[in-house]
C-alpha cells in the first residue's frame, strides 16, 4: 500500500460525459501529479500541483482540468468525454518535487475509466 | 520539452541472464533519473534513481549508469529471475522539480 488513495477504482460512462477522479495524496506530502496511461501505452504526463498551486502542465487537454485543495486533494476533471479517454489514470504524490531530496513519487492504484 | 526514449520496448531473457534497457534525454538541465517498475495490473513502483552527480549505483541485482555528455543512463539487471519480468520506465526531469517525464516502457519477460 503506497498511502495514496484513488477514487472511483473503476468508473464506465458514455461519451460526451464528464467525471470527476478523486486523489487523496500520502500524509504529509505536498505535491501530486496526474498520469494517463492507456492500454499498453507509457504514463503520459497530465499535471503537478504543489501545495494547491498549479506548477506544471503536460499535454493535458483542454477538456480535462484539475485542482488541489487546501486538505491537498486532488480532482481530475475529465468532460466532454471520448472514447479515446479511455485509460488508466494515477495519481501519485511526494514530500517536496520529484527531484527533490526525496524525489519519488508514490503512485496510488489508479482509476480506470472505460468511455462507451 | 523534455523528452526521454527508452528502447528496447521489449525485451525477452532466459533466467540467469542479464538485462539492460537504456534511455536518452533532451533537456541538459535534467539531474535526477528514477526508473519504476510496473507489475502486471499494479502501480509503477520506484526500483533504483541516479543523480547527476554520480555516474552509477548498484542496489543488490539492479544498476544505473549515467552518461551525462552523452544524455543517456541504462539499467542493468543480473541474474534476472521471473519475478523481474514486468513493464520498466525511465524517467528524467523537466522544467526544474516540476515535471517528471517519463520513457515508453520495456517489457521484460525473464523465461524460466
Amino acid at each position: 500500500d503506497s498511502g495514496v488513495t484513488q477514487t472511483p477504482k473503476h468508473l464506465i460512462t458514455a461519451t460526451g460525459q464528464r467525471v470527476t477522479l478523486r486523489c487523496s495524496p500520502r500524509s504529509g506530502d505536498l505535491s501530486v501529479y496526474w498520469y494517463q496511461q492507456s492500454l499498453d501505452q507509457g504514463l503520459q504526463f497530465l499535471i503537478q500541483y504543489y501545495n494547491g498551486e498549479e506548477r506544471a502542465k503536460g499535454n493535458i487537454l483542454e477538456r480535462f482540468s484539475a485542482q488541489q485543495f487546501p486538505d491537498l486533494h486532488s480532482e481530475l476533471n475529465l468532460s466532454s468525454l471520448e472514447l479515446g479517454d479511455s485509460a488508466l489514470y494515477f495519481c501519485a504524490s511526494s514530500v517536496a518535487l520529484a527531484g527533490g531530496p526525496t524525489g519519488e513519487l508514490f503512485f496510488g492504484e489508479g482509476s480506470r475509466l472505460t468511455v462507451l | 520539452g523534455e523528452n526521454v526514449e527508452q528502447h528496447p520496448s521489449t525485451l525477452s531473457v532466459q533466467e540467469g541472464d542479464s538485462a539492460v534497457i537504456k534511455c536518452t534525454y533532451s533537456d541538459s538541465a535534467s539531474n535526477y533519473f528514477p526508473w519504476y517498475k510496473q507489475e502486471l495490473g499494479k502501480r509503477p513502483q520506484l526500483i533504483i534513481d541516479i543523480r547527476s552527480n554520480v555516474g552509477e549505483k548498484k542496489d543488490q541485482r539492479i544498476a544505473v549508469t549515467l552518461n551525462k555528455t552523452a544524455k543517456h543512463f541504462s539499467l542493468h539487471i543480473t541474474e534476472t529471475q521471473p519475478e523481474d519480468s514486468a513493464v520498466y520506465f525511465c524517467a528524467g526531469l523537466s522544467g526544474g522539480y516540476n515535471k517528471l517525464i517519463f520513457g515508453a516502457g520495456t517489457r521484460l519477460a525473464v523465461h524460466p
